[in-house]
């Protein structure tokens, strides 16, 4: 029972242009949703989060959209750089715990 | 600069070898999670405490893998015995409080049995 999906698993962007990144979620009881981003041998590390009150929460050249109504979230990245190039995770905190339900993943490559 | 520490960075043992992780969270941090990656599951988590206590290891094989924290500085993972599809990297993060935006990971332990 996965609750988070990427079906992407993989994404190549040309530098410049911009990266979008997709992730469906099955429950609709998410307070706020989060993507983090990880490079080889590092941890994931945050970067960007939405409140489920909101449809678009901006921060730089990143933007997560927020679609409820298709249980659909995207990060935007405009425009891609090739520091970009990393593991990106959507991840989804279930109500009254502590934790976070990671998808799969999606690795972007921004190649010049 | 506080961060996450793991210990080994790497490991390389043999099935059914015991094999035992180390964490130090961030001092401050009440909340330490236990994470697996793997190609096919992505970031699963295994087990996680709060303030030393566990909360929740429904993530985690019961009959060889077991989570401690000895102490508010130290969080183990430890599997008797290990078996190759274990292999996986496994990663340990410390929160202050919630799981919001703000959990910070360790580099993982990177580990391979033969």
């Amino acid at each position: 029972d996965q609750q988070v999906k990427q079906n992407s698993p993989s994404l190549s962007v040309q530098e410049g242009r911009i990266s979008i990144l997709n992730c469906d979620y099955t429950n609709s009881m998410f307070d706020y949703f989060l993507w983090y981003k990880k490079y080889p041998a590092e941890g994931p590390t945050f970067l960007i989060s939405i409140s489920s009150i909101k449809d678009k929460n901006e921060d730089g050249r990143f933007t997560v959209f927020l679609n409820k109504s298709a249980k659909h979230l995207s990060l935007h990245i405009v425009p891609s750089q090739p520091g970009d190039s990393a593991v990106y995770f959507c991840a989804v905190p279930p109500r009254n715990t502590d934790k976070l339900i990671f998808g799969t993943g999606t690795r972007l490559q921004v190649f010049p | 600069d506080a961060r996450v520490t793991q210990t080994p960075r790497h490991k390389v043992t043999e099935m059914g070898q015991e094999v035992t992780m180390r964490c130090q969270p961030i001092l401050g941090h009440n909340t330490v999670f236990w994470y697996r990656q793997t190609m096919m599951q992505g970031l699963e988590l295994l087990a996680y405490f709060r303030n030393r206590a566990p909360l929740d290891d429904s993530g985690m094989p019961k009959d060889r893998f077991s989570a401690e924290m000895p102490d508010a500085t130290l969080a183990t993972l430890k599997i008797q015995p290990s078996e190759p599809r274990d292999s996986a990297v496994y990663f340990c993060a410390s929160a202050l409080d919630r799981a919001d935006e703000t959990q910070y990971f360790g580099p993982g332990t990177r580990l391979l049995v033969l």
